[in-house]
């Protein structure tokens, strides 16, 4: 079965500094991997995927995300955070074709 | 290009009443899938139609059910409703061109509450 791990419920960074969202995933054949982010009572927007092909895919508002077969990672990154990044963020694996298995999602709080 | 829609925004119902949640997806995207959110659970597959066709479909009971209209438009209905149905219900839509690939874009969620 396909899954994603979020190891973190929360994280908190300083704004200016560089912000990570861990997400390990564990799938059987070639991981599609998205991240989305959801701001308070709004529905998921999406930020970046991985397909295939370079390993650092860079996506919306500045995020980028590292995929890394031998750990079984992809990981959100972004160079600066700004207090507007602050929101709950989510990983997901495609999963039989159409569904998204996501993972429990990890709270973002940037501080000024 | 609008985004996906869906109404109502907000419901309030009662044990045992049903319920049924409407979904307009991207203009072009032919593919419509539901997620259930809640706090203990994360988010969850329903299912997804394509061409008016149940294509997949999550671990859920039957009281959940959906449908798809010539116009991609889709309905999810529930039934005989219990307290652990409230919860936010996002529909999402895709093209699509490849279907383990293709980006899925959310509405902002129909917000359940069962009294």
């Amino acid at each position: 079965a396909q899954s994603v791990a979020q190891p973190e419920d929360q994280v908190n960074v300083a704004e200016g500094n560089p912000l990570t969202v861990k997400c390990t995933y564990s799938v059987s054949g070639n991981p599609y991997l998205f991240w989305y982010v959801q701001y308070p009572n709004r529905g998921l927007q999406f930020l970046l995927k991985y397909i295939t092909g370079d390993n650092l895919v860079k996506g919306s508002y500045g995020f980028e995300a590292e995929f890394n077969k031998s750990q079984t990672s992809f990981h959100l990154k972004k160079p600066s955070a700004l207090v507007s990044d602050s929101a709950l963020y989510f990983c997901a694996v495609n999963q039989a074709g159409t569904a998204l298995i996501f993972g429990k999602g990890t709270t973002l709080s940037v501080s000024s | 290009k609008a985004g996906v829609t869906q109404t109502p925004r907000y419901l309030i119902k009662t044990r045992g009443q049903q319920v049924t949640l409407s979904c307009s997806p991207i203009s072009g995207h032919r593919s419509v899938s539901w997620y259930q959110q809640t706090p203990g659970q994360g988010l969850q597959f329903l299912f997804e139609y394509f061409s008016e066709t149940q294509r997949n479909k999550g671990n859920f009971p039957g009281r959940f059910s959906g449908r798809q209209f010539s116009n991609s438009r889709s309905e999810m209905n529930v039934s005989t409703l219990e307290l652990g149905d409230s919860a936010l219900y996002l529909c999402a839509s895709s093209l699509p061109l490849e279907k383990n690939t293709d980006t899925q874009y959310f509405g902002p969620g129909t917000r359940l509450t069962v009294l």
